[in-house]
């Protein structure tokens, strides 16, 4: 596997459900994070995590819960959701947690769709 | 404030025809990064370009052109002899110490090729 993969890429779920997405990357890089992209609107930073700490958490919902174990996985818990949160959850890498110089390089995303 | 404005929301073109994506960003930082990435039907964010403020030559990648003008704060991306495969939607990006570590994402700009 190269670069960033994410699973499942399509996921199904009723509101009263908890799954996780998965992310990891292949790049040796130490910053991830989780991005949602609604139709019609700009790109959402959600959870920065750099060397396994989380660094940023932009007002999230507690209905969305990252984890990091080690800085090639990151995971999105997911629990009693609403159909508001269907979209697609991008994620990303970068060397480091320094947006000036860094670039993210993304996963394919997880088309998610809350019934 | 940082913010990215791609007024075209839309573009249509017939293969091998030019087309010229724009992107005008604001921002009060004098060091700043500008990206570009491309995300095709897949889903998957593709880093095109970054390139940092203090750099204003112009940078050529095979069809891919890029015109970085500071006295408009433009940053266009010009597709030569379009194809098929460069339907997709594209996006501009900022980052700057005002942002802090957040890129700056502009609302995308559809590119449709037709054959």
């Amino acid at each position: 596997e190269t670069g960033v993969t994410q699973t499942p890429r399509h996921l199904v779920m009723g509101m009263t459900n908890k799954k996780s997405l998965k992310c990891e990357q292949h790049l040796g890089h130490n910053a991830m994070y989780w991005y949602k992209q609604s139709a019609k609107k700009p790109l959402e930073l959600m959870f920065v995590y750099s060397l396994e700490e989380r660094v940023e958490n932009n007002s999230v919902p507690s209905r969305f819960s990252p984890e990091c174990p080690n800085s090639s996985h990151l995971f999105l818990h997911l629990h009693t959701l609403q159909p508001e949160d269907s979209a697609l959850y991008l994620c990303a890498s970068s060397q480091d947690h320094s947006p000036l110089t860094d670039t993210q390089y993304f996963g394919p995303g997880t088309r998610l769709t809350v019934l | 404030a940082q913010k990215v404005t791609q007024a075209q929301t839309e573009i249509s073109v017939v293969e091998k025809e030019d087309v010229t994506l724009d992107c005008v960003y604001e921002t009060r930082d004098t060091t700043y990064y500008l990206f570009w990435y491309k995300q095709p039907p897949s889903g998957e964010l593709v880093f095109l370009i970054r390139r940092n403020s203090f750099d204003e030559q112009n940078e050529i990648s095979g069809r891919y052109s890029w015109n970085f003008q500071k006295s408009t704060s433009s940053f266009n991306f010009t597709i030569t002899a379009s194809q098929v495969v460069d339907s997709a939607v594209y996006f501009c990006a900022l980052s700057g110490g005002d942002s802090n570590y957040q890129l700056i994402w502009g609302a995308g700009t559809k590119l449709i090729i037709k054959p």
